[in-house]
């Protein structure tokens, strides 16, 4: 079975600058969520996709970021513009039932300066 | 909000035992889960505890009191691979369901 796929791995831009994430979740997986995650923190729950409709958006800076899961499978994440602590790694986790264990992919780390 | 509370570091011996406690907010939750989180990687899928009690999976025990809003990861027999950060997350229910971790503690295995 293939995992949670994301690209890019990488990103560094500068401040103002926009980006955008792309993921693939595991097929079949209706629930999807994108966490932040700073170094040496916890991940932070961004947003979480139930198919193609938001379920929780209340941590999203809705100013500079926003996200959309078209059809229910792939979604992206985009950051316009950028700010400097925006600088972490953007993780990709899905899960084909409501409390079940989440899938994670390996992340894009982004770093703004 | 949602809080939950892990120490955020510790270092124990090769060979040892080590206990990382967790505590949370309990209104609300419908199951805790650890995961492990080596450095650089994604997190990934330890023990997920939903009644009270210990489940046990090799090396690893997951711990939990509903009641008390608590929870630890016991950890037999460190070995050095061990060495990573481990995270408590928690799951709040209602219409949304959603997945809460903690801040993480990371655990040095020292020779």
């Amino acid at each position: 079975e293939a995992g949670v796929a994301q690209s890019p791995r990488y990103k560094i831009i500068e401040k103002r600058q926009s980006v955008a994430f792309w993921c693939n979740p595991i097929s079949g997986h209706a629930t999807l969520y994108w966490y932040q995650q700073i170094l040496g923190q916890g991940p932070k729950l961004l947003i979480q996709f139930q198919n193609n409709g938001v379920v929780d958006d209340s941590q999203l800076p809705k100013d500079r970021f926003s996200a959309e899961r078209l059809k229910g499978v792939d979604s992206t994440l985009k950051i316009q513009p950028a700010k400097l602590e925006d600088s972490a790694v953007y993780l990709c986790a899905s899960t084909s039932t409501r409390g079940g264990e989440l899938f994670f992919g390996e992340g894009s780390r982004l770093t703004v300066l | 909000g949602q809080n939950i509370d892990q120490p955020t570091e510790m270092t124990a011996t090769e060979g040892a035992i080590v206990q990382i406690n967790c505590t949370y907010q309990t209104s609300g939750f419908n199951g805790l889960f650890w995961y492990q989180q080596h450095a650089g990687e994604a997190p990934t899928f330890l023990s997920y505890n939903v009644l009270d009690g210990l489940e046990e999976k090799g090396r690893f025990s997951s711990f939990l009191s509903r009641s008390k809003g608590y929870s630890y990861l016991l950890l037999k027999e460190l070995q050095m691979k061990d060495s990573a950060s481990y995270l408590c997350a928690v799951y709040y229910g209602g219409a949304t369901n959603k997945l809460i971790f903690g801040t993480g503690t990371l655990l040095a295995v020292q020779p």
